[in-house]
């Protein structure tokens, strides 16, 4: 079975400061894909970033960034010098590369919210 | 291009009626998933569909069904609602599945009463 999870509920902090969520997983697949997706108020997700369990370089995107570590099972995501607009819920995902598992498993989510 | 098109955006729905949700996925794509997210259980899979058929399907009850058209539109419909089915519904599509890479659309919020 997979499970995903995001042990901070909620994290909140001042504008410009880094945060960082945390998302660990579990999954007895030697291949999987990860996700992040944002969610913000209007309630669509929208994609943020898909990592193959084969490629463990770490991804920088502008003010984002992402540390996946295998070793770990885990796959973090960083905001530096955050902004308002970046408060959402943000979920990682797990997706076995099984043929047929055409689903997400996705995480409780974490609630970040940027104080100006 | 137009994205991910679910309506409606907001339905009141009596306990043991039932209801039909429509999801109008991205031109070309040919995957159309449905999750369900409650504050309790958060963002659960509900079924996928690729080319009119179903692919996959959670751990959801009979009354859960879905189906997609030859235009890939695809319906769920909830057949005798239970206060537990109040969520908010949300259709993604994808050119051929998951990895592409999904779309979500704004979803439907459904309040069984």
């Amino acid at each position: 079975a997979q499970k995903v999870t995001q042990a901070q509920t909620e994290i909140s902090v001042v504008e410009k400061e880094d945060v960082t969520l945390d998302c660990v997983y579990e999954t007895r697949d030697t291949t999987y894909y990860l996700f992040w997706y944002k969610q913000p108020p209007s309630g669509e997700l929208v994609f943020l970033i898909r990592r193959n369990s084969f490629d463990e370089q770490n991804e920088i995107s502008g003010r984002y960034s992402w540390n996946f570590q295998k070793s770990t099972s885990s796959f973090n995501f960083t905001i530096t010098a955050s902004q308002v607009v970046d408060s959402a819920v943000y979920f990682c995902a797990l997706r076995p590369i099984i043929q047929g598992a055409q689903k997400l498993v996705f995480g409780q989510g974490t609630r970040l919210t940027i104080n100006p | 291009k137009a994205g991910v098109t679910q309506t409606p955006r907001y339905l009141i729905k009596t306990r043991g009626q039932q209801v039909t949700l429509s999801c109008s996925p991205i031109s070309g794509h040919r995957s159309v998933s449905w999750y369900q997210q409650t504050p309790g259980q958060g963002l659960q899979f509900l079924f996928e569909y690729f080319s009119e058929t179903q692919r996959n399907k959670g751990n959801f009850p009979g009354r859960f069904s879905g189906r997609q058209f030859s235009n890939s539109r695809s319906e769920m419909n909830v057949s005798t609602l239970e206060l537990g089915d109040s969520a908010l519904y949300l259709c993604a599509s994808s050119l051929f599945g998951v990895e592409d890479g999904y779309t979500f659309g704004s979803g439907t919020r459904l309040t069984v009463v």
